[in-house]
């Protein structure tokens, strides 16, 4: 199957600071979606990108679809404890009409 | 974006039982599939669930192993079946209004075997 790599793996941080994680692929995507799942729930759809280049925002959450199509990134601005999650992408390889592959997460804790 | 709900929440089950999950969508959707979430891993698809006809797999889950029911748009089933302990999962529905776009989750079945 279809490898995202995403990173970091896990990230460590004081409230107030800005969060930076990416994903990528060894092939070219249709779609980039980004999920945030918290301990004993399913994951919720933080931002969907469909273009190459579109940046979208979600409050504090700003994601871009990269140029390449093989690359997506997911920033949080100004963190703050309700931040902390387990945050995935997932993305769509231009031939295959249905499964989403998704990386491996990014563990975040947020440092009051 | 859809309410979606699953039963049960958690089970624990001895090796060799089978445990069938359920997940109830609060409208109709065209799109649902079945993943697995091993313990502190990402999530794998195992299956899109088709209504009125088989579930299409993916490569390494079977149906013997994973059959999947969807009688109608709302509604889909996924049954564990003979369990062993690397079954031990968290299994999630997720929809989606077609196979390109976004997909919402379920709260997900947190299965132990023992």
């Amino acid at each position: 199957g279809q490898q995202l790599n995403q990173s970091p793996q896990s990230m460590f941080i004081q409230e107030g600071e800005d969060v930076s994680m990416n994903c990528t692929s060894s092939s070219i995507f249709n779609t980039w979606l980004w999920y945030k799942q918290d301990p004993g729930e399913g994951p919720v759809l933080l931002i969907a990108l469909y273009k190459a280049g579109e940046l979208t925002s979600n409050g504090r959450l700003t994601a871009q679809f990269g140029i390449t199509r093989k690359d997506s990134f997911l920033n949080i601005s100004a963190s703050i404890p309700s931040d902390v999650g387990i945050y995935f992408c997932a993305g769509q390889p231009r031939d295959t009409g249905n499964q989403f592959y998704f990386g491996t997460g990014t563990s975040l804790t947020v440092i009051p | 974006s859809a309410v979606i709900s699953q039963k049960p929440s958690r089970d624990i089950c001895q090796r060799g039982t089978s445990l069938t999950i359920q997940c109830q969508v609060d409208s109709q959707v065209t799109m649902m599939f079945w993943y697995r979430q091993q313990p502190g891993q990402s999530l794998t698809l195992i299956a899109t669930a088709n209504q009125g006809s088989e579930a299409t797999y993916e490569s390494g889950f079977v149906i013997d192993k994973f059959p999947i029911s969807r009688p109608n748009l709302t509604f889909s089933t996924l049954t564990v079946s003979n369990m062993s302990p690397e079954d031990s999962s968290i299994y999630l529905c997720s929809v989606g209004a077609s196979s390109w776009s976004e997909q919402y989750f379920g709260p997900g079945t947190r299965l132990t075997v023992t």
